[in-house]
């Protein structure tokens, strides 16, 4: 069965990097889009980025463009996202998800179960 | 503020029927596919609609989609207590090249 597990997460100070991973399994991950979304504590969703299934596209939020960086190993089935220059928005949980595609839309099928990340001093 | 437009919050008693509607544009839901996802207290969200009105296996048919010009509509009919989540539409913006969602609706179940 498909499973995202995410891994790094924590508290750290303004400014400071964080780099999240995200275990794959149970499904192809080398032909697989992934993105990233998080969640403000009592806020809605919202969408981080996407890294295409051979990291030839990415594309980000504006509220972390050029901050935060998406890759991909392919090899070992994991993703990543290196959060730069953390600020207290950034505090949120943190989830991976699958992209799967229909008739001509995509969607996310499956999620990770979420990483807190905690920006304060 | 979201690109797409969800009302904060919808209720109806066991059995019934409760629509949310999401509000977008030309460049996401008009021009591309909605999906919604729904989300329990504290715990990760969870596909229920794709393709504006297909249901993932396992979903029941009580959940239904369907999109008119730039808005899409999620309905749950024969409302249960264990429906009471938020739910959130979302879709690709072909101008903007992000994925928007809405800001998402919270079902009560009286």
């Amino acid at each position: 069965q498909v499973q995202l597990v995410e891994s790094g997460g924590g508290a750290v100070q303004p400014g400071r990097s964080l780099r999240l991973s995200c275990a794959a399994s149970g499904f192809t991950f080398s032909t697989t889009g992934m993105h990233w979304v998080r969640q403000a504590p009592g806020k809605g969703l919202e969408w981080v980025g996407l890294i295409s299934y051979d990291a030839t596209y990415k594309f980000y939020s504006d509220s972390v463009k050029g901050r935060f960086i998406i890759s991909r190993d392919n090899s070992n089935n994991t993703l990543y996202l290196q959060m730069n220059s953390l600020r207290s928005d950034d505090t949120a949980v943190y989830y991976c998800a699958k992209v799967d595609s229909g008739d001509g839309g995509f969607f996310f099928d499956y999620w990770g179960q979420g990483i807190h990340v905690t920006v304060s001093s | 503020q979201s690109v797409l437009t969800q009302p904060p919050s919808v209720s109806a008693a066991p059995g019934q029927k409760v629509t949310i509607s999401c509000s977008g544009s030309s460049s996401n839901i008009g021009n591309n596919f909605v999906s919604w996802y729904q989300q329990l207290p504290g715990t990760a969200p969870k596909l229920i609609i794709y393709d504006y009105g297909q249901r993932p296996s396992g979903i029941p048919d009580r959940f239904s989609g369907s999109k008119s010009g730039t808005s899409a509509t999620l309905g749950i009919s024969g409302l249960q207590t264990g429906d009471e989540a938020d739910y959130y539409c979302g879709a690709w913006d072909s101008s903007l090249s992000v994925w928007v969602f809405g800001g998402g609706t919270k079902v009560t179940v009286l």
